[in-house]
């Protein structure tokens, strides 16, 4: 079964270019939660959704991001304008809510960003 | 204050020591705690979770909790350069999102 996808891997861009990040969740996996990874910050939760819809996005730094999930195959990572601080290993996971009180998140190969 | 605080390292243990990894987190209404293990340049994977106080352990990897101390732990026996990665804590909020903290980074020397 094919894990977490993540398109594209690499991204290079230019200060106030809009940034696509796309993610592929696991199939049948009812939350997906977008992460950013830098040296300085570590591994920093942005948002996350619960069957498509938004629950918390308390992480995303800045009204430059946005997400979003318009189904459960596929979500989407925006950044407009870009800037260089936005420079980091973007990741997206997956889980499937099972009623426990533990969910293995399932991480797909990252984005890194680049931008100049 | 991060609300998981782990040493950032880096840790060097020989080939066949015992690696102790040690995680302390603040919020009380944690329940839930995991230890991901991420090699350089990849994506984190899950090692094992630990929800009840006392030793969890599978294979060579013990995890263990306090949660009276608020302290989760790593060991990790008969270390192998395979080893040698970023070993990332977690604790799981009440809407089954993860706060992780910084990572330790651990080389296992042959």
């Amino acid at each position: 079964d094919a894990g977490v996808i993540q398109s594209p891997r690499h991204e290079v861009t230019e200060m106030g270019q809009e940034v696509t990040l796309r993610c592929k969740p696991i199939s049948g996996h009812d939350y997906l939660f977008w992460y950013r990874q830098t040296m300085m910050r570590g591994l920093e939760l942005l948002i996350y959704f619960n069957n498509n819809v938004p629950i918390d996005d308390s992480g995303m730094p800045e009204d430059r991001f946005s997400a979003k999930m318009p189904n459960a195959s596929f979500s989407t990572l925006k950044i407009q304008p870009s800037e260089p601080r936005d420079s980091a290993v973007y990741f997206c996971a997956s889980s499937l809510a099972s009623g426990g009180t533990t969910d293995t998140q399932y991480f797909g190969p990252g984005t890194r960003l680049t931008v100049l | 204050q991060k609300e998981v605080e782990q040493n950032s390292g880096p840790l060097s243990v020989p080939e066949g020591a015992i690696a102790s990894l040690n995680c302390t987190y603040s919020d009380r209404g944690s329940q839930s705690f995991f230890w991901y293990r991420q090699y350089s340049g990849k994506s984190p994977e899950l090692i094992m979770f630990i929800y009840s106080n006392g030793d969890k352990e599978d294979g060579r990897f013990t995890a263990q909790l306090n949660k009276a101390s608020q302290y989760v732990s790593l060991l990790i026996r008969d270390s192998q350069p395979s080893d040698s990665a970023t070993y990332l804590c977690a604790t799981e909020g009440s809407a089954r999102q993860l706060t992780f903290g910084s990572g330790t980074q651990l080389t296992v020397l042959p």
